[in-house]
């Protein structure tokens, strides 16, 4: 079965720069969701979007944004990297906004060096 | 705001049961699922019960007890490959009221089978 699609797997990035995390849910999903998991960290909660429309928001920094693109994919945008943005990136999707059932994709290592 | 306790650590021996449980606090309960990480992997989606009982899916299984705001997993004939991280997370309203369910994770149990 087709599972949650997320590249890079791993983004080695210096202090101050740019960088764009990807994400393609399982197909007939329509919301996906982003949780950032720091070393020996639980996953916290970044922003969800159900059909293109940003749903929830949670500890997301203001250096950040999202969106969610006509096919469902979305993309998490991060600007002016800072040392403790070093984090596994998640993403996951479910079928419909209910969110009872998400499936996470791998996950995008991010080290800002 | 929301917090979830659970055990940091748990070990038992091969084909042994274990019980992982999870108490919680939150503002607007919808459920509590349970995800299972191997080091550095995606977590992997066990488990949810919105109702009181017991969920039982092969080897696993999972209780809810909203009055007690109280849940556990169970895993029976414990197996090498079930060491591992196992959160669980709870479904909640978020924050502005949100209908939809954000998860909120507790610091995870790592579980350790040794033969």
């Amino acid at each position: 079965a087709a599972g949650v699609i997320q590249s890079p797997r791993h983004l080695i990035k210096e202090k101050r720069e740019t960088a764009t995390l990807k994400c393609y849910p399982i197909p007939r999903h329509d919301t996906v969701y982003w949780y950032q998991q720091g070393p020996g960290q639980d996953p916290q909660f970044l922003i969800s979007f159900y059909e293109k429309m940003q749903s929830d928001k949670g500890s997301i920094p203001d250096r950040f944004s999202a969106q969610q693109f006509s096919d469902y994919h979305s993309e998490l945008n991060m600007s002016s990297l800072e040392l403790g943005d070093s984090a596994l990136y998640f993403c996951a999707s479910s079928l419909g906004p209910s969110g009872k059932e998400q499936y996470f994709g791998p996950g995008t290592r991010l080290t800002v060096t | 705001g929301q917090s979830l306790e659970q055990p940091s650590e748990v070990t038992a021996v091969e084909g042994a049961i274990v019980q992982i449980n999870c108490t919680y606090q939150t503002s607007g309960f919808y459920g509590l699922s349970w995800y299972q990480q191997h080091d550095g992997g995606a977590p992997t989606f066990l488990s949810y019960n919105a109702l009181d009982g017991l969920e039982e899916t092969g080897r696993f299984s999972s209780f809810l007890s909203r009055s007690d705001s109280y849940g556990y997993l169970l895993l029976q004939e414990l197996q090498m490959k079930d060491s591992a991280s196992y959160f669980c997370a709870v479904r909640d309203q978020g924050d502005r009221g949100s209908t939809l369910g954000r998860l909120y994770f507790g610091r995870g149990t790592q579980l350790t089978v040794w033969p």
